[in-house]
């Protein structure tokens, strides 16, 4: 069954430095992909970055990056500078194939990001 | 921009009522899904849409129905509302092709006493 795994249910990271978030994932598909959630205190669900099962590239957006390592099936969420505003819950999920033009998202159980001045 | 919207962020219900939550996204999207989320658990998919009239189970569908009788409405329902769904209820939308990215509500938030 696939699965997604997030084993840091909280960090701490001082403004301005950068932090690594942790994902693994398991999946038989050949065609997957893999996503990260922002959850602010308010509760809404922000996108943040999409990576491709077959994109070759490390798939970057501003100060998100994600660190995507196939063979390990892991796909790390690093953010650079950190600022306070990026202090939320943070939630990694990968496409699951149903059929057709629908596919289900399965969420791990999110990393809550606490970011210090 | 996209935008989902659900009728209420707050909720507070009785045992044994029936509850309506509604979602309206407003970017045509084929797709519509609703989630409840608790605390160490994550999202967890209750049942989604494909197409108007077109429903389909989820992981945990019971106690819950649904209804989409337009494409940009999507419509959740509790038959008899019990204390162990007090929980957050999110409604997103995607178009149905790659990379099928998810477009989220505010949440309600449902408390059922």
């Amino acid at each position: 069954a696939q699965k997604i795994t997030q084993t840091q249910p909280g960090m701490f990271v001082q403004e301005k430095e950068a932090v690594t978030l942790d994902c693994t994932y398991d999946t038989s598909d050949q065609s997957y992909g893999l996503f990260w959630y922002k959850q602010p205190s308010s509760g809404e669900m922000i996108f943040l970055i999409y990576q491709g099962s077959y994109d070759e590239q490390n798939a970057t957006e501003g100060r998100y990056s994600l660190n995507f390592q196939k063979a390990r099936k892991s796909a790390n969420l690093v953010i650079s500078a950190s600022q306070l505003g990026d202090s939320a819950m943070y939630f990694c999920a990968m496409r699951e194939a149903y059929g057709g033009a629908t596919n289900k998202l399965i969420f791990g159980t999110g990393t809550l990001l606490a970011v210090q001045p | 921009d996209v935008k989902v919207t659900q009728s209420s962020r707050y909720l507070v219900k009785r045992t044994g009522e029936k509850v309506f939550l509604e979602c309206v996204q407003d970017m045509d999207h084929e797709n519509m899904f609703w989630y409840r989320q608790d605390p160490g658990l994550g999202l967890r998919l209750i049942y989604f849409s494909y197409d108007v009239k077109m429903k389909e189970k989820g992981d945990i569908p019971e106690g819950y129905s649904v209804s989409r009788e337009k494409k940009e409405r999507f419509s959740l329902i509790l038959e008899s509302a019990s204390t162990n769904q007090t929980s957050m209820y999110l409604c997103a939308s995607s178009l149905g092709q790659v990379p099928y990215e998810q477009y989220f509500g505010p949440g309600t938030r449902l408390t059922v006493t």
